[in-house]
């Protein structure tokens, strides 16, 4: 079965850094059109960013220049580099993979990241 | 930006009725619309894609329709396992934009 398995969460002060970690199973993560998405607590879903297996990236204009994605091809993971944290970066961070165009059939679980002082 | 608008926010109804969320967009989007169900605690599931065709695994009991601006998802006998919050996604143009969501809630 395919898995998606965030890491990497956690609590950081505003203005930090932290690096997210997709480790997939059973999906090729360079073969694939691969995401991240995020969700406030208690609010609703905001995609975040897009790689596609040609190498091209997409940002949404609130985390372009803070965040970078990229992928470890050998090791199957995906990843979210993301500096100069706010307060409003703050929600799970899923990582989401698409066979189909941009529909997003494949999710992690989720890692919850913090931006609080 | 495409902006996707769902209606209800929130609907209240019980086991074995009928319910239909609506999604409007903001432009035409053609048929690129997708359903997903999220219930608390666990990440979002695709329901359906290209507006109307239903994911291996998903009850036939879910069916989408629509294209242009206007789209709508239909659970046509709403089982107890369905309580979750809907919401509808946009790939016509980047950026990728979703609906705000409906919470389904049991009546």
């Amino acid at each position: 079965d395919v898995q998606l398995v965030e890491s990497g969460g956690g609590l950081v002060q505003p203005g930090g850094s932290l690096r997210l970690s997709c480790s997939i199973s059973e999906f090729s993560v360079s073969s694939n059109s691969m995401f991240w998405v995020r969700q406030p607590p208690g609010k609703g879903l905001a995609w975040v960013s897009t790689l596609y297996k040609s190498d091209l990236t997409f940002y949404a204009d609130s985390v372009k220049g803070r965040f970078t994605i990229s992928r470890d091809n050998s090791q199957n993971i995906l990843y979210l580099q993301m500096s100069s944290l706010r307060a409003d970066d703050t929600a799970v961070y899923y990582c989401a993979g698409a066979t189909l165009g941009d529909y997003l059939n494949y999710w992690g679980q989720g890692a919850l990241v913090t931006v609080s002082s | 930006d495409i902006q996707m608008t769902q209606s209800p926010s929130s609907v209240s109804a019980s086991v074995g009725d009928r319910v239909i969320i609506t999604c409007r967009a903001s432009q035409g989007i053609s048929t690129w619309l997708a359903w997903y169900q999220q219930k608390p605690g666990e990440a979002p599931k695709l329901l359906i894609y290209a507006a109307s065709t239903l994911q291996s695994g998903v009850p036939s009991r879910f069916s989408g329709s629509g294209s242009g601006t206007d789209f709508a998802l239909t659970i046509s006998s709403l089982q107890p396992e369905d309580f979750a919050t809907y919401y509808c996604q946009q790939t016509d143009t980047s950026p990728i934009t979703f609906g705000q969501g409906t919470r389904l809630e049991i009546k």
